[in-house]
Order: structure tokens, then C-alpha cells, then sequence
């Protein structure tokens, strides 16, 4: 099945501890994304990548990191996260930028929170 | 840069068409507008996607008209089923993504 994953689902930490939440995609689709979802602010963009080792900031990068070591894999690095950061993050796929003529697949959401 | 406005809010009834209007001004010429709904608790889904005119699919149609300044999602006689968040999405400055801020649908019975 075609498919965007994220781990984990639910995460509950305290400030300044690292954390990683992992996002694989099984369509071999070359951009992905980062989201965060909060109330009254709607869907942003931190990070995307148009491919392997091509990243790039989106509209609210700071405190986060992300990697792109294989076209599958989307890892996204809260390397000392903050009780602002605490959100839902949405990763997301598409076999090119969506703004091309492209689908693109959002995974189910990791709810953050952060102590 | 492209900044993209949409009504927070409307109601509507089973059965009836539901329209919804997104402005983006900026877009760049060969972009595409894409709209996607979402239910609490999961993540946005593609409905549909246009470059101008019309574009029609199983569920919904997009009008874009010619100065594609904006764009608007029309759901046909939508049922309580509808009821969910309806996003629309342009491209920014460089390659940036970005969304409205959604449009909540409630249909009522």
C-alpha cells in the first residue's frame, strides 16, 4: 500500500531533550515536507527537500533540522526542543513539488508536547 | 511573494453546493493551486488540482479564472460526510509551500 508513515504518533518530552521523529514514504517520490498544524494558524511549512542531500527552509525552519540521506526517509530533528515547538507535525510526499502538476501524501500526524 | 486568504468558517445543508473562494495573489505563471480537505485527527487529503478554467473530478470542480488571482473549490450537493477543514495551497517565494488558512465546512442535515 502506498504510503506515508510517521513515528512515533504520540510523543509527550521535556525541554531540551533531542528528539527525532522519523517519516518514510514507499513511492519513491522525490520532494517531501515538513508541517506544523496549530490552532488558528493553520498548516506551515519547516522544511522541505526537492531531493537526496537537497533540503531547504520553509516558512518557520527555526529549532528544527532535517536530513535527506535517502529518497525514502524525511527525519525531522528538534535537536533542544521548546514548549512553543509542541504541535502536530504532518510529513508529506509527492513525486515532484506540488505545485507541479503532483499529488502529494501526508502521513497520520505526530502529536508533540513538550514540558 | 504568494499569499494565499480564505474565509474561516461556513455552514451549509445536505444536498446543496458548497463554494469555496481562495485569493492568492502572486502566483507564479506555470504554478498549480491545489485543494485539500481534512477530518480531525488526520492528515490533509488531495481533492484537486488546476491551472486555470475548470478542472472537474469525482468530487469536486475548480474554477480559476484567467487572472488566477484566485481560485474556488465547488463541492456538490455535499452531505454531512463533507464536514471536514478545506485547505488551498500555492507556491511562495523560491519553492516554499504555502497554505490557507482553512476553511471549516460544517453541513448540517
Amino acid at each position: 500500500e502506498a504510503q506515508v508513515t510517521q513515528n512515533p504518533r504520540y510523543l509527550i518530552t521535556v525541554t531540551g531533550k533531542k528528539l527525532t521523529v522519523t517519516c518514510s514514504q514507499n513511492m519513491n517520490h522525490e520532494y517531501m515536507s515538513w508541517y506544523r498544524q496549530d490552532p488558528g494558524l493553520g498548516l506551515r511549512q519547516i522544511y522541505y527537500s526537492m531531493n537526496v542531500e537537497v533540503t531547504d527552509k520553509g516558512d518557520v525552519p527555526e529549532g528544527y533540522k532535517v536530513s535527506r540521506k535517502e529518497k525514502r526517509n524525511f527525519p525531522l530533528i528538534l535537536e533542544s526542543p521548546s514548549p512553543n515547538q509542541t504541535s502536530l507535525y504532518f510529513c508529506a510526499s509527492s513525486l515532484t513539488p506540488p505545485y507541479s502538476y503532483n499529488e502529494q501524501f501526508f502521513g497520520p500526524g505526530t502529536r508533540l508536547t513538550v514540558l | 511573494l504568494a499569499k494565499t486568504t480564505q474565509p474561516i468558517s461556513m455552514d451549509s445543508y445536505e444536498g446543496q453546493e458548497v463554494n469555496i473562494t481562495c485569493s492568492h495573489n502572486n502566483i507564479a505563471t506555470n504554478d498549480y493551486i491545489t485543494w485539500y480537505q481534512q477530518f480531525p485527527s488526520q492528515g490533509p487529503r488531495f481533492i484537486i488540482q488546476g491551472y486555470k478554467t475548470k478542472v472537474t473530478n469525482e468530487v469536486a470542480s475548480l474554477f480559476i479564472p484567467a487572472d488566477r488571482k484566485s481560485s474556488t473549490l465547488s463541492l456538490p450537493r455535499v452531505s454531512l460526510s463533507d464536514t471536514a477543514v478545506y485547505y488551498c495551497l500555492a507556491k511562495a517565494a523560491g519553492n516554499k509551500l504555502t497554505f490557507g488558512g482553512g476553511t471549516r465546512v460544517l453541513v448540517k442535515p
